[in-house]
C-alpha cells in the first residue's frame, strides 16, 4: 500500500480538464513544499512535471498546474490533449523514516 | 545534455548481490543530490534512496535499510547502489535520477533504468 493516495484511474475527453488528487498526512503532503508530479508513458522514464507544490519546469505545458489544500495535493490539466494519456504519480518528502513518498499512480485515459 | 545511464542489472538468485552503476553526464555531477528509484513489474515508483553531493549524508527506504548501499564518485561522475541479500520483491527496474538543483527528494532527470531480477 502506497503512502500517498491517488484514484487509480480518471478519464476525459480531449480539450477537457481533469484532476488528479493525493492525499498524504500532515507528516508528508501537508508538511512539505517537496511535492511534486511525474508523468510515465509506458516503457518510458518519469518525466518531473511539478515541483515545489504549483512550479513547472521549463519546457512543460502550461496546461498542467499543482496546488494543494491541507493534505491533499492536486494536479490538474486543462486542455486535454491525446498524448497526455499516461500514468501520473505524485511524490512528497515525509518527515517519517522513509524520506520520500509516491502515490500509487493514477491511469490518465483521454477518450 | 545531461545523459544517466544505469548498468548492472541482471538474473541473481535470492540472497545473493548486485552493483549498480550510474554514469552521468551533461552536467556538474558534484552540484546535485542523487536518487535511486525503482519500479516493480507493472507496478508503480518506489523511492529507494539518495546521497547528498559530497557524500556525507545518505537515505534510504525503510524496506532496504542494512542491506543496500548508495555511493557516489564525484571524480568518475558515478552513482552506485551496492544491492546483498536480495529479495523476490527487489526484483525492479532501477533507476538513476538526479534531483533538483538545491532541492533534494524531487527528481528533473531520470535515466533509463537496469532491470533486477531476483529468482531462483
Amino acid at each position: 500500500q502506497s503512502a500517498l493516495t491517488q484514484p487509480a484511474s480518471v478519464s476525459g475527453s480531449p480539450g477537457q480538464s481533469i484532476t488528479i488528487s493525493c492525499t498524504g498526512t500532515s507528516s508528508d503532503v501537508g508538511a512539505s513544499n517537496y511535492v511534486s508530479w511525474y508523468q510515465q508513458h509506458p516503457g518510458k522514464a518519469p518525466k518531473l512535471m511539478i515541483y515545489d507544490v504549483s512550479n513547472r519546469p521549463s519546457g512543460v505545458s502550461d496546461r498542467f498546474s499543482g496546488s494543494r489544500s491541507g493534505n491533499t495535493a492536486s494536479l490538474t490539466i486543462s486542455g486535454l490533449q491525446t498524448e497526455d494519456g499516461a500514468d501520473y504519480y505524485c511524490s512528497s518528502y515525509s518527515r517519517s523514516s522513509t524520506p520520500v513518498v509516491f502515490g500509487g499512480g493514477t491511469k490518465l485515459t483521454v477518450l | 545534455e545531461v545523459q544517466l545511464v544505469e548498468s548492472g542489472g541482471g538474473l541473481v538468485q535470492p540472497g545473493g548481490s548486485l552493483r549498480l552503476s550510474c554514469a552521468a553526464s551533461g552536467f556538474t555531477f558534484s552540484s546535485y543530490w542523487m536518487s535511486w528509484v525503482r519500479q516493480a513489474p507493472g507496478k508503480g515508483l518506489e523511492w529507494v534512496a539518495n546521497i547528498k553531493q559530497d557524500g556525507s549524508e545518505k537515505y534510504y527506504v525503510d524496506s532496504v535499510k542494512g542491506r543496500f548501499t548508495i555511493s557516489r564518485d564525484n571524480a568518475k561522475n558515478s552513482l552506485y547502489l551496492q544491492m546483498n541479500n536480495l529479495r523476490a520483491e527487489d526484483t525492479a527496474l532501477y533507476y538513476c535520477a538526479r534531483d533538483l538543483l538545491l532541492r533534494p527528494y524531487q527528481s528533473d532527470y531520470w535515466g533509463q533504468g537496469t532491470l533486477v531480477t531476483a529468482s531462483s
